[in-house]
């Protein structure tokens, strides 16, 4: 059974960095893109950039290219999401999703890691 | 960028057929896929290539795809279909999602 899981909750303050996880299982880690979602309060889903861990190739929204980084530990079967400086805007849910294929559709998703950034 | 338009909302009478439609250019081009997002609870994958119902999901469940528009049908609606829907396509190398529709069954 395919499943991903993702870290807990996470509450921070402005200006602290932050690395969430998402911990793949069930299949083959290394050959399928793995990627992340951001969903605000009340909003819509946002794509924010995907990785294939066989060699780490990662491709960013051009929403999201500079603001976060996108890694995996293909040892661990573990992708991240990381923030060098948080800001109070980056309080949202994330999900962590398994592409069914390169650019094909996001077959697997994981449960959500909260993010609340407040001072 | 390329955008994906969806209603806000859809409402339909218990038992009866629910479309959400998903407009963007020339869509019908792409491969279109639909999510079903449920309060408090991760999406899931519903449709697939345009028309594709992964295992598990009820037959209820189907698309279309043509021209500047894609539509997910929603036939026999019941209370647990209940959610927010979610287009989302390929443009390049970027993924694109649809605003979302919240589908509210009466």
């Amino acid at each position: 059974e395919v499943q991903l899981v993702q870290s807990g909750a996470e509450v921070k303050k402005p200006g602290e960095p932050l690395k969430i996880s998402c911990k793949g299982s069930g299949y083959t880690f290394t050959n399928y893109w793995i990627g992340w979602v951001r969903q605000m309060p009340g909003k819509g889903l946002e794509w924010m950039g995907i990785i294939y861990p066989g060699d780490s190739d990662t491709t960013y929204s051009p929403s999201f290219q500079g603001q976060v980084t996108i890694s995996a530990d293909k040892s661990i079967t573990t992708a991240y999401l990381q923030w060098s400086s948080l800001k109070a805007s980056d309080s949202a849910m994330y999900y962590c999703v398994k592409l069914s294929s390169s650019r094909g559709n996001f077959d697997y998703w994981g449960q959500g890691t909260l993010v609340t950034v407040s001072s | 960028s390329y955008e994906l338009t969806q209603p806000l909302s859809v409402s339909v009478a218990l038992g009866q057929t629910a479309r959400i439609t998903c407009g963007g250019n020339y869509i019908g081009g792409k491969n279109v896929h639909w999510y079903q997002q449920k309060p408090g609870q991760a999406p899931v994958l519903v449709i697939y290539r345009d028309n594709n119902r992964p295992s598990g999901v009820p037959e209820r469940f189907s698309g279309s795809n043509s021209g500047n528009t894609a539509t997910l049908t929603i036939t026999r609606a019941q209370a647990g279909d209940e959610a927010d829907y979610y287009c989302q396509v390929w443009d390049s190398s970027t993924a694109v999602f649809g605003g979302g529709t919240k589908l509210t069954v009466l």
